[in-house]
């Protein structure tokens, strides 16, 4: 089937900075995308969504880009925190099909 | 956004005996989903708990071992059968929120021994 995969499964940011968190997608007819957040021992939180009809979105203090030429999706964390330290999954889901694809994820470790 | 809760959170369960678990939401939602998370890894799909209806599994994932129930729009929940070590896991519940986004709860993570 269908795959969502990343780069890279972990990465290192000093505490302040900004963090870029990349997420390749295989299924052409994706047409929404979810970032998810995950602190050890807890569910995954939503952070952010967005749809194939843009190219941008952003939040506070996080910014979501889609690519849909080249099927790339990346989370954007800005003068990351501490409590930013968590694995982050995006997933995807095509028109009509409710069911969300997972990605592999990405340990996110914020150094003070 | 919908506030999922789940029970157990956590459970210590022997080889061959069984477990379900609960799932509220504080809403009524249109469709609910059973993940797992195996240690260290992403969120693989069980099924689409479907209300009034017999679950819509994903491949590899059956009825047998996985019996579903959801008998209205806030509740479901999911029975781990005759459980292995290899069903230790997390077992994640979400719903689909109003703007499609899905929700999850905190989880409930089994350890078969």
């Amino acid at each position: 089937g269908e795959s969502v995969g990343l780069h890279l499964p972990t990465l290192s940011v000093q505490e302040g900075d900004n963090s870029i968190i990349n997420c390749a997608y295989s299924n052409s007819a994706s047409d929404y995308f979810i970032w998810y957040k995950q602190e050890s021992g807890k569910g995954p939180q939503f952070i952010i969504d967005i749809r194939s009809n843009m190219d941008k979105r952003q939040g506070q203090r996080v910014t979501v880009l889609l690519n849909k030429t080249v099927k790339h999706l990346s989370l954007q964390i800005a003068a990351t925190q501490p409590g930013d330290s968590a694995v982050y999954f995006c997933a995807e889901k095509d028109f009509g099909n409710e069911k969300l694809t997972f990605g592999t994820g990405t340990r996110l470790t914020i150094i003070p | 956004s919908a506030v999922i809760s789940q029970k157990p959170s956590r459970d210590i369960c022997q080889r061959g005996t069984s477990l379900t678990i609960q799932c509220q939401v504080d809403s009524q939602v249109t469709m609910m989903f059973w993940y797992r998370q195996q240690p260290g890894q992403s969120l693989t799909l069980i099924a689409t708990a479907n209300q009034g209806s017999e679950a819509t599994y994903e491949s590899g994932f059956v009825i047998d071992k996985f019996p579903i129930s959801r008998p209205n729009l806030t509740f479901s929940t999911l029975t781990v059968s005759n459980m292995s070590p290899e069903d230790s896991s997390i077992y994640l519940c979400s719903a689909l929120g109003g703007a499609g986004e899905l929700f999850f709860g905190e989880g409930s993570r089994l350890t078969v021994l």
